[in-house]
């Protein structure tokens, strides 16, 4: 099987502007969790959608936003962008289906906002 | 909310060597346990878990144990190789039957393996 992909791997964006990420989960994978890694904060979770639902949120702003689609795609969105939202955005698709419950993550956005 | 601590945070032993990494849990409810590593530049990767009715696991050179009651689980790498070097994550989830989910996975600091040839 294909393993999770993410687009972009690199952006460049400018303060207060914008950004969608998108990422495509392993086939038979229905979630999809999105983490921010910094080598300040390590690994913070954001949010985990699993049936087009958001089941879970972590502790970001608002600014912070994202979508599940019917096919298991994801997308986030971070708005009004911010110089601290330098980070490499990473997604993990789980299967969720049988007690199985393992995360794989994908290769990661790295975004960079000056 | 669950905290996790991870220790040590560098860890640099010789070829052949054992390392141990160890991580402490807060929240008694959790009960999915799972490793990660990260070579420089790439995806974190799942090297093994192991649920909360399990007290050890192996898979070739790499084993982990949980103490429930301690609320504690260990990574133990033996017979290390140069290529065994990577940042090990440690991580903790409370997961619920048919896939229902109680929290979000949440990750130690991270260890910094260095195994010298």
């Amino acid at each position: 099987k294909a393993g999770v992909t993410q687009t972009p791997r690199y952006l460049i964006k400018t303060r207060g502007q914008q950004v969608t990420l998108s990422c495509s989960p392993i086939s038979g994978h229905r979630s999809v969790s999105w983490y921010q890694q910094t080598p300040g904060q390590g690994l913070q979770f954001l949010f985990e959608y699993f049936s087009e639902t958001q089941r879970n949120k972590g502790n970001f702003p608002g600014r912070f936003s994202g979508r599940q689609f019917s096919n298991s795609r994801s997308e986030m969105n971070v708005s009004t962008l911010e110089l601290g939202d330098s980070a490499l955005y990473l997604c993990a698709s789980s299967p969720i289906f049988r007690g199985r419950y393992e995360q794989y993550f994908g290769p990661g956005t790295r975004l960079t906002v000056t | 909310g669950e905290n996790v601590e991870q220790h040590p945070s560098t860890l640099s032993v010789q070829e052949g060597d054992s390392a141990v990494i160890k991580c402490t849990y807060s929240d008694s409810a959790s009960n999915y346990f799972p490793w990660y590593k990260q070579e420089l530049g790439k995806r974190p990767q799942l090297i093994i878990d192991i649920r909360s009715n399990v007290g050890e696991k192996k898979d070739q050179r790499i084993a982990v144990t949980l103490n429930k009651t301690a609320k504690h689980f260990s990574l133990h790498i033996t017979e290390t190789q140069p290529e065994d070097s990577a940042v090990y994550f440690c991580a903790a989830k409370r997961e619920g039957a048919g896939g229902t989910s109680y929290g979000k996975l949440t990750f130690g600091q991270g260890t910094i393996l260095t195994v010298h040839p």
